[in-house]
C-alpha cells in the first residue's frame, strides 16, 4: 500500500531557529496538507495545498509558516523562527479528491515529525 | 460546519464488540462520515467511511441511520492492539478539503 513518508522523525531546535519539515506524499495525489498535534491535544489543521498554491489555511498558519513543493515529489513546511509553543507532532497528509461528495476520498497521513523547540 | 459529539473514553475487554456512537445533528447533504484511528505518536489512520445505511470492511462496520444525524463505529472482537483514539469526522472547512478533528474517543482494551 502506498504511504506518505516524513523526515526527520524527530527534530530538536533552539528557539528562533528555522526548521524545514519534509514530506513525500503519495505519488498520484493532488492535495497536500499539514496538521499539527500538541502533546495531549487534538489534531489541528494548518494548511492545504493544491495546484502549487495554498488553497486554505487556518489561524495557526501565520507568517512564520510557509509551504512549498520544490519538485515533483517533496512537500515541505518551513517555520522561520521557531517558538517554544511550536513544539508538537507535525503530520503531512495527501488526498486524491473525487468531485462528487465532500469527504468521499481518504486523506492518508504520514507518521509525523516530532518537533521539539528548546 | 457539522459538529460531532462522541464519548471522551470507553473501556473494553479483549474479545468484546465495541460500539462507538457519534452524533452529528447538522450534517450537510453531501457530507460523508469518516472514522480515523490514532495510536500514540502516530498519524491518524483511515478506518472506514460511509454516507448512509451500513458499510463493512475488514476492520470495522459503520452503521448510519436514515436521518444521518448519528453514526456508530463497530469494532468486532477487539484486542489489546485496538487501544487507540477514534475520531468521527464529518466537518470540513469552507474549502471542502481539510479535516477538522475533535477530541475523539479514547478506547482502552484490557485483557
Amino acid at each position: 500500500e502506498p504511504e506518505v513518508t516524513q523526515t526527520p522523525s524527530h527534530q530538536v531546535t533552539q528557539m528562533g531557529q528555522e526548521v524545514i519539515l519534509r514530506c513525500v506524499p503519495i505519488s498520484n495525489h493532488l492535495y497536500f496538507y499539514w496538521y499539527r498535534q500538541i502533546l495531549g491535544q487534538k489534531v489541528e489543521f494548518l494548511v492545504s495545498f493544491y495546484n502549487n498554491e495554498i488553497s486554505e489555511k487556518s489561524e495557526i498558519f501565520d507568517d512564520q509558516f510557509s509551504v512549498e513543493r520544490p519538485d515533483g515529489s517533496n512537500f515541505t513546511l518551513k517555520i522561520r523562527s521557531t517558538k517554544l509553543e511550536d513544539s508538537a507532532m507535525y503530520f503531512c497528509a495527501s488526498l486524491s479528491l473525487e468531485t462528487s461528495g465532500r469527504g468521499k476520498d481518504t486523506q492518508y497521513f504520514g507518521p509525523g515529525t516530532r518537533l521539539t523547540v528548546l | 460546519l457539522a459538529k460531532t459529539t462522541q464519548p471522551i473514553s470507553m473501556d473494553s475487554y479483549e474479545g468484546q464488540e465495541v460500539n462507538i456512537t457519534c452524533s452529528h445533528n447538522n450534517i450537510a447533504t453531501n457530507d460523508y462520515i469518516t472514522w480515523y484511528q490514532q495510536f500514540p505518536s502516530q498519524g491518524p489512520r483511515f478506518i472506514i467511511q460511509g454516507y448512509k445505511t451500513k458499510v463493512t470492511n475488514e476492520v470495522a462496520s459503520l452503521f448510519i441511520p436514515a436521518d444521518r444525524k448519528s453514526s456508530t463505529l463497530s469494532l468486532p472482537r477487539v484486542s489489546l492492539s485496538d487501544t487507540a483514539v477514534y475520531y468521527c469526522l464529518v466537518a470540513f472547512n469552507q474549502a471542502g478539503t481539510a479535516l477538522i478533528f475533535g477530541k475523539g474517543t479514547t478506547l482502552s482494551v484490557s485483557s
